[in-house]
């Protein structure tokens, strides 16, 4: 079975600080993988998604995460936090022949001016 | 249409009532699937079609749940007798087609409260 864990479901950084979201999975073959966000009532958005090619992924909004299988992890990054990075965030894992996807409980983001 | 809708955005019933929720997924798109996020919850699968076809509703928490897409387009999810324990929000997503990779693009989501 499939599953992802995300560690702190707050975090809160200062505005241009480092932005790190963590994300550990469990598949029992090869995942794809997937961060997701969410903005006040809006719908989920894709950030990025690994596909078993390069393990540096790199998404929209000066993010990006790194697939280590070494540590079943897909952290997400971001250099420098903006304002408008505030919002929820969702790691997600699909193992399945079609995107049966299994998400994580989410990380809200607060950003401190 | 340019992007998932989903209606009503909020609904509040009572228990015992049957509710039904709609999607309109994006018009290319062959593949919608309904998912159910309780608060403090990321979303969790119930049930997708590749256009009428539903291959998989093992995630239908119950046989009160069901729900269906009879021309491949708008899908319905309907609750039956609703209870307090069926208060989540409900998002739809459709995508291209089923393929592993293919983006998934998701609706503002339809607020449902059991009273």
């Amino acid at each position: 079975a499939q599953s992802v864990t995300q560690l702190g479901s707050h975090v809160s950084v200062s505005e241009g600080a480092l932005v790190l979201l963590r994300c550990n999975y469990s598949s029992s073959v090869p995942p794809y993988l997937f961060w997701y966000v969410q903005y006040p009532n809006q719908g989920l958005q894709l950030l990025l998604k690994y596909t078993s090619a390069a393990t540096l992924v790199k998404g929209i909004n000066g993010f990006e995460a790194e697939f280590k299988k070494s540590e079943t992890s897909f952290h997400l990054t971001k250099p420098s936090a903006h304002m408008s990075d505030a919002a929820e965030y969702f790691c997600a894992v699909s193992d399945g022949g079609y995107q049966k996807v299994t998400f994580g409980t989410g990380t809200k983001l607060q950003v401190i001016p | 249409g340019a992007g998932v809708s989903q209606s009503p955005r909020y609904k509040v019933t009572k228990r015992g009532q049957d509710v039904t929720l709609r999607c309109d997924p994006i018009s290319s798109h062959a593949t919608l699937y309904w998912y159910q996020q309780a608060l403090g919850q990321g979303p969790e699968f119930l049930t997708y079609f590749n256009y009428e076809a539903q291959p998989d509703k093992s995630g239908l928490p119950s046989d009160r749940f069901s729900a269906e897409r009879p021309e491949g387009s708008i899908s319905t999810l309907t609750i039956q007798r609703t209870e307090q324990r069926d208060s989540a929000m409900y998002r739809c997503a459709s995508s291209l087609s089923r393929g592993k990779t293919d983006t998934q693009y998701f609706g503002p989501g339809t607020r449902l409260t059991v009273l």
